[in-house]
C-alpha cells in the first residue's frame, strides 16, 4: 500500500541549532516532493518544492533534499528560532495532480 | 487577493443531519481539492476537480459524501446523513494547473458532529 511516513511525531530542538525533518515514502513516484508549514487552526502554507530530477534547494534557511533510490526527503532549518514552531508536513504531487500528505512533525525550538 | 475561503469555519451538529461545506478557489486556479484531517489520519485527499471537472473521488469516504463544483468559483462538499465519526477539519485547496502546482488552502471548517 502506498504510504508517507515522517520522523518522530515531535521534535524538540534548542534555539540556533538545526533541526532536521524526514520524509519517507513507498510505492508512489512522485513528480515533485513539497514541504508546508502548518500553525494550529490554521491551514498549510506552502514553503518549498523539490523536482524528482533535483537533490538539493534551499531557501534563506531552509534546505529541502531529494533522494528518490532512497525514496527520501530531508528537510532542514538553519539557526532554528522559536517563531519556526509548528508543524511540518511532507507532500508528494503524483504525475496525475493528485497531492498526499504526510501526518506532519511537530518542531518546537526551545529559546 | 483574497486566499481560498471556506465556510462555515465552525460546525456542530447532531447525528443524521445535513452538513454543507463551502469553498471559493482562489481566482484563476482551474484545480480544487477537498482534504479532511484528523489526529489519527492526518490530512486525507477526498477527491479534486480540474476545470469544474471531477477527476479522482476515490478518497470519498462513502456515498453520504459528496462535492461538487458548479463553477469556477464555488465548491461544496456535502455529508449526508452525518455520523460522530466524521468530525474533522475539512479543508480546501486551489492551485493552478500547469505550474509546480503548490497548494494554496483555506482555514478550514471544523466539523463536529454529535
Amino acid at each position: 500500500s502506498q504510504k508517507i511516513e515522517q520522523n518522530s511525531e515531535a521534535l524538540n530542538i534548542q534555539e540556533g541549532k538545526t533541526a532536521t525533518l524526514t520524509c519517507n515514502y513507498t510505492n508512489y513516484s512522485p513528480a515533485y516532493l513539497q514541504w508546508y508549514r502548518q500553525d494550529p487552526g490554521r491551514g498549510p502554507v506552502f514553503l518549498l518544492l523539490i523536482r524528482e530530477n533535483e537533490k538539493e534547494k534551499r531557501k534563506e534557511r531552509l534546505k529541502v533534499t531529494f533522494d528518490t533510490t532512497l525514496k527520501q526527503s530531508l528537510f532542514h532549518i538553519t539557526a532554528s528560532q522559536p517563531a519556526d514552531s509548528a508543524t511540518y508536513l511532507c507532500a508528494l504531487r503524483t504525475g496525475g495532480n493528485q497531492f498526499y500528505f504526510g501526518t506532519g512533525t511537530s518542531l518546537t525550538v526551545i529559546p | 487577493d483574497a486566499g481560498v475561503i471556506q465556510s462555515p469555519r465552525h460546525e456542530v451538529t447532531e447525528m443524521g443531519q445535513e452538513v454543507t461545506l463551502r469553498c471559493k478557489p482562489i481566482s484563476g486556479h482551474n484545480s480544487l481539492f477537498w482534504y479532511r484531517q484528523t489526529m489519527m489520519r492526518g490530512l486525507e485527499l477526498l477527491i479534486y476537480f480540474n476545470n469544474n471537472v471531477p477527476i479522482d473521488d476515490s478518497g470519498m469516504p462513502e456515498d453520504r459524501f459528496s462535492a461538487k463544483m458548479p463553477n469556477a468559483s464555488f465548491s461544496t462538499l456535502k455529508i449526508q446523513p452525518s455520523e460522530p465519526r466524521d468530525s474533522a477539519v475539512y479543508f480546501c485547496a486551489s492551485s493552478r494547473q500547469g505550474t509546480t502546482g503548490e497548494l494554496f488552502f483555506g482555514e478550514g471548517s471544523r466539523l463536529t458532529v454529535l
